[in-house]
């Protein structure tokens, strides 16, 4: 079975920093999706981690340990409009989603 | 821009009846999603398609069933809506199922009396 673990909720300041854990254990691995929903709103494609290490999206990155089933993705200098749900979803054949945490930021 | 639409925004049926969900690609994708998302619980796959008249069965087909007559369509059925299945129903499409992302469509609220 598949068991993906992200926090429920954070809080954070306008331009600070967050991370967002998710952790997981799978049958298989094919990468890993982290997506961005605001609320009422369809989920869109942030980053995909299929490797060890950091990958760099301007304001936003996304880490990958496949050996410790962890990831996390880091949002930088929060802005208002960053406050949505964040998903973590494995690749394996087919996509497999945490729960998905949501970030509120406040000013 | 990839556009994947649904047929509605909302919709409110009763229990026992027959209900259609229509969602529409625009990019030629091979591969189409049918999720139901649910507080708390995530995304959950129901029904995927990897071409046309191709099906397979998600992580929770139970009470679904789908159909892919062409390319660009995918539908999914509640054969007899229950209340169970009131949540917000998500289409998605991508280009190959392994790296690439997939799109997403605005959804479908449905409720179920």
């Amino acid at each position: 079975g598949q068991n993906i673990d992200q926090p429920t909720e954070m809080t954070a300041t306008e331009g600070a920093i967050v991370q967002i854990n998710c952790t997981y254990q799978t049958s298989g691995f094919n990468g890993l999706f982290w997506y961005q929903q605001h609320a009422g709103e369809a989920p869109t494609f942030l980053s995909y981690n299929v490797l060890d290490g950091l990958e760099e999206k301007g304001r936003f990155s996304s880490f990958l340990s496949r050996s410790k089933g962890y990831s996390y993705l880091l949002l930088k200098e929060l802005q208002m409009k960053d406050s949505a749900s964040y998903l973590c979803a494995v690749n394996d054949y087919k996509l497999s989603f945490g729960a998905g945490t949501t970030v509120t930021v406040r000013a | 821009d990839v556009k994947v639409t649904q047929s509605s925004r909302y919709l409110v049926k009763r229990t026992g009846e027959k209900v259609f969900l229509e969602c529409v690609q625009d990019m030629d994708h091979e591969n189409m999603f049918w999720y139901r998302q649910d507080p708390g619980l995530g995304l959950r796959l129901i029904y995927f398609s990897y071409d046309v008249k191709m099906k397979e069965k998600g992580d929770i087909p139970e009470g679904y069933s789908v159909s892919r007559e062409k390319k660009e369509r995918f539908s999914l059925i509640l054969e007899s809506a229950s209340t169970n299945q009131t949540s917000m129903y998500l289409c998605a499409s991508s280009f190959e199922t392994s790296v690439d992302e997939q799109f997403f469509g605005p959804g479908t609220r449905l409720t179920v009396l």
